[in-house]
């Protein structure tokens, strides 16, 4: 049972390029979402999904895009990189939206913008 | 401009004691909490939740005590062991709003053999 999978774990980018971090879960979540965390800071949220077919905008969504064609999988495109986008991202999933017993955590990507 | 890193609290305790870690939330209407155990270079793990209707829950030498009075919550941790060092944070859910979770900076927690 892989739980949550996250690939890359580590990518260097410079300015202007794009990349794709890949999220999939085995569990048949039908929430997942994407977080960046930053040092000091909690975790916010960048775009989030309820289903196959649907996504939403959460509290950071500027630069990155998402979609969501199957239950399993959550890609998070980043567009246009920038430096400010360096970050660890975590992707997340649950049975439920309101995280009932919480959220299963992907181990991250981390990523520097050059 | 350049961004400065921000220092996480951090709370020092020798093995075999007890650990608080402490809480603050902001919206007095979250009904939900939950507190996550994030060890290094590792994605957050669920610990404990306690729901509002609550002020007590306890776990496996975890307790998360709820006092909405005062919004604060708080995990107590018995008998700490070196595998315990990690960052807590509680995370405040709405279950109405499932867009709002909120999640704290977080406190690191370091154990001294």
């Amino acid at each position: 049972n892989a739980g949550v999978t996250q690939t890359p774990k580590f990518q260097v980018l410079k300015t202007g390029q794009s990349m794709t971090l890949q999220c999939a879960q085995d569990m048949n979540h039908e929430y997942m979402s994407w977080y960046r965390q930053d040092p000091g800071m909690g975790l916010r949220l960048i775009h989030y999904s309820v289903g196959a077919g649907i996504t939403d905008q959460g509290e950071v969504p500027n630069g990155y895009n998402v979609s969501r064609s199957t239950t399993e999988d959550f890609p998070l495109r980043l567009l246009s990189a920038a430096p400010s986008q360096t970050s660890v991202y975590f992707c997340a999933s649950s049975e439920r939206p309101t995280g009932d017993y919480g959220y299963t955590f992907g181990s991250g990507t981390r990523l520097t913008v050059v | 401009g350049e961004s400065v890193g921000l220092h996480l609290p951090t709370l020092s305790v020798q093995e075999g004691d007890n650990s608080i870690i402490n809480c603050a939330y902001s919206n007095s209407a979250s009904d939900y909490f939950i507190w996550y155990k994030q060890e290094s270079g590792k994605g957050p793990q669920f610990i404990i939740d306690i729901r509002s209707n609550m002020d007590k829950r306890q776990g496996q030498r975890v307790t998360v005590l709820l006092n909405k009075t005062v919004k604060h919550l708080s995990l107590q941790i018995a008998a700490t062991q070196p595998g315990d060092s990690a960052v807590y944070f509680c995370a405040e859910i709405r279950k109405t709003s499932y867009d709002k979770v909120i999640f704290g900076p977080g406190t690191s927690l370091s154990v001294i053999p």
